[in-house]
């Protein structure tokens, strides 16, 4: 059974440092991953998406690996910003349409 | 073009009333996807739609739980007789259908169950 898992859980730090989330599965037999955000009371955005024969995607001051054999997805955020807080959540796309989710990261930028 | 949209956005109900959430897809997406998080989880997969297939309803946790979708357009969750573990935001998805594609997500439905 696929279990993903996001550590740490929180994460509080100040504005302008770099800093990695990441994301660990079990069963390395995935279509794709996903990194989305979340923020209070607002849907999801999809952030980055990588498919399973992709090694990172690259967005703005974001970037998303991916190492399948080891289960294991980084998301890193350069020069971080209080408008980056929020929650951020690791999917993988485990069938050929079901998203199997992380518990997600809570992330707090000081200014 | 527009993004996917539920309503209500937000919904307190009396234990043991019914509710339904509506979910309106992006136009041309032939799969739907219901979600439910709980607070501080993650989320749970609850039921897909792809076309005219029949529905994959094997997330859904109880038969108080049901969705229908009216071809490839709009959706409905309804949940009958609601219980205080039900309530959490309910979120649905939309996407092309195709092998691997992305997901695109509603603002969702807050409920809660007094």
């Amino acid at each position: 059974k696929q279990e993903v898992t996001q550590i740490p859980a929180a994460l509080s730090v100040p504005e302008g440092e770099n800093l990695v989330l990441n994301c660990s599965f079990t069963d390395s037999a995935i279509y794709n991953l996903q990194w989305f955000r979340q923020d209070p009371g607002k849907g999801l955005t999809s952030l980055l998406l990588i498919q399973s024969s992709q090694r990172e995607q690259t967005s703005g001051r974001l970037n998303a690996s991916l190492d399948k054999s080891s289960g294991r997805s980084t998301l890193y955020i350069a020069a971080s910003q209080p408008g980056d807080s929020a929650t951020y959540l690791c999917a993988v796309r485990h069938s050929n349409y079901q998203l199997i989710w992380g518990a997600g990261t809570k992330l707090i930028i000081k200014p | 073009g527009a993004g996917v949209s539920q309503s209500p956005s937000n919904k307190v109900t009396e234990k043991g009333k019914d509710v339904e959430l509506r979910c309106d897809p992006i136009s041309g997406h032939t799969a739907l996807y219901w979600y439910r998080q709980r607070l501080g989880q993650g989320l749970e997969f609850l039921i897909y739609f792809q076309g005219n297939s029949a529905p994959d309803k094997s997330g859904l946790p109880s038969d108080r739980f049901s969705a229908e979708r009216t071809g490839e357009s709009v959706s409905t969750l309804t949940i009958q007789r609601t219980q205080q573990e039900d309530s959490a935001v309910y979120l649905c998805a939309s996407s092309t259908g195709l092998e691997g594609d992305e997901q695109y997500f509603g603002p969702g439905t807050r409920l809660t169950v007094t």
